[in-house]
């Protein structure tokens, strides 16, 4: 049982490249969530997924785009990648959190958009 | 938009003291608050978290309080060891969806020998 598993764990991009992170859960979890850590701002929720082919946008989702075509896999695009968006990203996963369970987070994907 | 406000930013203790990290919420689709712990490198990870039947959990030297009519709820980490020096972030339940977070912007805990 793995967990939630993403990769890569370092990336440099150049401004204007895209690139895709990789999100897998292994726990047959319903709702799937991107987050990105910057200092002193917390985690701030990108996009979400309810299920398969269910995505909807959180807090802070321009310049990024979801699609969740298993209940494995979330994977997040940059299409043309910014400075602004070097920052560490999170993947996570829950079943729910209205019926006892939690979120489980990746180790992160650290980014740097030169 | 959705804010979970959290305070202070930073704190130093010395071991064996009392951390206090305090947590204030906006209106949430339902009741669930938990606090969550991470190491430098590392996802963040469940340390304590409560629901609404209750106004305190206790969990070892952990300890959530809980105020619903203020919308606050804090942790309280006694004998406060080396080994919990780490960022703590409080969250609350996010309103678009009951399997997502909306987290505050984190309190940095340094503990001395």
């Amino acid at each position: 049982n793995a967990g939630v598993t993403q990769t890569p764990k370092f990336q440099v991009l150049k401004t204007g490249q895209s690139m895709t992170l990789q999100c897998a859960q292994d726990m047959n979890h319903e709702y799937m969530s991107w987050y990105r850590q910057d200092p002193g701002m917390g985690l701030r929720l990108i996009h979400y997924s309810v299920g398969a082919g269910i995505t909807d946008q959180g807090e802070v989702p321009n310049g990024y785009n979801v699609s969740r075509s298993t209940t494995e896999d979330f994977p997040l695009r940059l299409l043309s990648a910014a400075p602004s968006q070097t920052s560490v990203y999170f993947c996570a996963s829950s079943m729910g959190l209205l019926s006892g369970n939690t979120i489980y987070f990746g180790e992160g994907s650290w980014l740097t958009v030169v | 938009q959705q804010q979970v406000k959290q305070s202070p930013q930073s704190l130093i203790v010395q071991k064996g003291g009392i951390s206090i990290i305090n947590c204030a919420y906006e209106n949430t689709a339902f009741d669930y608050f938990p606090w969550y712990q991470q190491f430098p490198g590392k996802g963040p990870a469940l340390l304590i978290a409560i629901r609404p039947d209750v106004s305190e959990k206790k969990e070892g030297r952990f300890t959530i309080s809980f105020n619903k009519s203020a919308k606050q709820f804090s942790l309280h980490i006694m004998d406060s060891q080396p080994g919990d020096s780490a960022t703590y972030f409080c969250a609350a339940p996010f309103r678009g969806s009951q399997g997502n977070l909306i987290f505050g912007k984190g309190t940095k805990l340094s503990v001395k020998p």
